[in-house]
């Protein structure tokens, strides 16, 4: 198993302004994403955070708004841009286990929740 | 479109009790199919997880059934306890993983 440490674990945040999520892990990992989760919801993929390369985004989530991090193997950011009260949600970093092959083992971060007024 | 649907939304249990969660996948290409646990205010936890060539997988007082004809699969809790009021998320894994929307159990004491 990973441990994922995330900050902040909460925040309230204006409306217009950019906050940054950031996960460290204890161990080197392969594959890092970041999940939204909001309030009594499912969990939904971001992206998929890429070392050393560009972030792979899900449908329904860019860039410009997401903007991801990733400069080594234990370390990645989130930041959720021009913040809006539709963004009041849990943001979630998790890794992949080391099961080979097995997309579906994921270790969560205790998640970071954003309230935007 | 939701590829993994998750039923009842809500469940309440008494202590001792059978708690039963059941998820329906479309997609036949996924090939796992994990269980998260999730308390309030943490992170979601793999909680049991099955591969589609095994019926039934089994630790402790937690089980997985499945019905790979049906594409349907489910979450026992026996002897249900207070300790185990969570959300659960059933989801289904091919290269990503898709969560089901959660069940909120409670166990009464």
């Amino acid at each position: 198993s990973a441990v994922i440490s995330q900050k902040p674990s909460r925040d309230i945040c204006q409306r217009g302004t950019s906050l940054t999520i950031q996960c460290q892990v204890d161990s080197q990992v392969t594959m890092m994403f970041w999940y939204r989760q909001q309030p009594g919801q499912s969990l939904t993929l971001i992206a998929t955070a890429n070392q050393g390369s560009e972030a792979t985004y899900e449908s329904g989530f860019v860039i410009d708004k997401f903007p991801i991090s990733r400069p080594n193997l234990t370390f990645s950011t989130l930041t959720v841009s021009n913040m809006s009260p539709e963004d009041s949600s849990i943001y979630l970093c998790s890794v992949a286990g080391l099961l080979a092959g097995v997309t579906g083992e994921l270790f969560f971060g205790e998640g970071s929740r954003l309230t935007v007024l | 479109q939701q590829q993994v649907k998750q039923s009842p939304q809500s469940l309440i249990v008494q202590k001792g009790g059978i708690s039963i969660i059941n998820c329906a996948y479309e997609n036949t290409a996924f090939d796992y199919f994990p269980w998260y646990q999730q308390f309030p205010g943490k992170g979601p936890a793999l909680l049991i997880a099955i591969r589609p060539d095994v019926s039934e997988k089994k630790e402790g007082r937690f089980t997985i059934s499945f019905n790979k004809s049906a594409k349907q699969f489910s979450l026992h809790i026996m002897d249900s306890q207070p300790g185990d009021s969570a959300t659960y998320f059933c989801a289904a894994s091919r290269r990503q993983l898709t969560f089901g929307s959660g069940t909120q159990l409670t166990v009464l004491p």
